[in-house]
């Protein structure tokens, strides 16, 4: 099957710094990828949908400028968190979208935890 | 908007026993339907999905799941688990038109020797 790789599989970073996390379909293009977060023993919660070539659709309550998106390639999409903080952190996983003919099914990376000190 | 609902947020089962993890969902669209696994600081893997058709889709690993319109439903189902099949399981919902995904808050199923 289809294959989507996340790095950092693990980043751990100081209050105040920014952290970059790289979302790849491997074997397929992917014009949609999606990013969520999911804090300990709860679900995911989407936080926003990027589009290669265009900027990012967010979920409510989430800050587009903390969180920056760039879907740069159909192969590639980047998370940012900007100025981190503990609160930040959490399990982040990305997404892809098989937009190929007759398919239409996700396939998700196998996360990043960011922890924030 | 879509919605999904986890009825239960544990399962503990013995090995070898049949399980069911039970779903509902709403929605005012037709949408697609999905059970995922995850396993301790892993990603998502998808078990089964629902487009059309068939209402009993079958999955790996040993997993069904009946879509029943009427309900509102999604239930996931296997005649005999496994302790591997330990792990948390979410159910979700898209709609047919962005692929923007919800998923349930998860159940852990809790396999028993």
């Amino acid at each position: 099957g289809a294959v989507v790789s996340q790095h950092p599989s693990r980043v751990i970073c100081k209050s105040g710094t920014s952290v970059k996390i790289e979302c790849r379909s491997l074997d397929f293009q992917a014009t949609t990828m999606f990013w969520y977060r999911q804090f300990p023993k709860q679900s995911l919660m989407l936080m926003a949908t990027s589009n290669e070539g265009s900027k990012a659709t967010y979920e409510q309550g989430v800050e587009k400028d903390k969180f920056l998106i760039n879907h740069a390639s159909l192969t590639l999409s980047t998370l940012t968190v900007t100025s981190a903080h503990p609160e930040d952190s959490s399990f982040y996983i990305c997404s892809a979208l098989d937009s190929g003919v007759g398919t239409d099914t996700q396939y998700f990376g196998p996360g990043t935890r960011l922890t924030v000190l | 908007a879509q919605s999904v609902t986890q009825l239960d947020s544990q399962v503990p089962v013995f090995e070898e026993a049949p399980v069911e993890l039970r779903c509902n969902y709403s929605s005012s669209v037709s949408v697609y339907l999905f059970w995922y696994v995850q396993y301790p600081n892993q990603g998502l893997q998808l078990l089964l999905k629902y487009l059309s058709g068939s209402t009993l889709v079958k999955g790996i690993n040993g997993f069904e799941a009946e879509f029943n319109k009427s309900q509102t439903s999604f239930h996931l189902r296997k005649p005999s688990v496994h302790i591997s099949d330990t792990a948390e399981y979410f159910c979700a919902v898209s709609d047919r038109g962005g692929f923007k995904t919800i998923f349930g808050a998860g159940t852990r199923l809790f396999v028993k020797a």
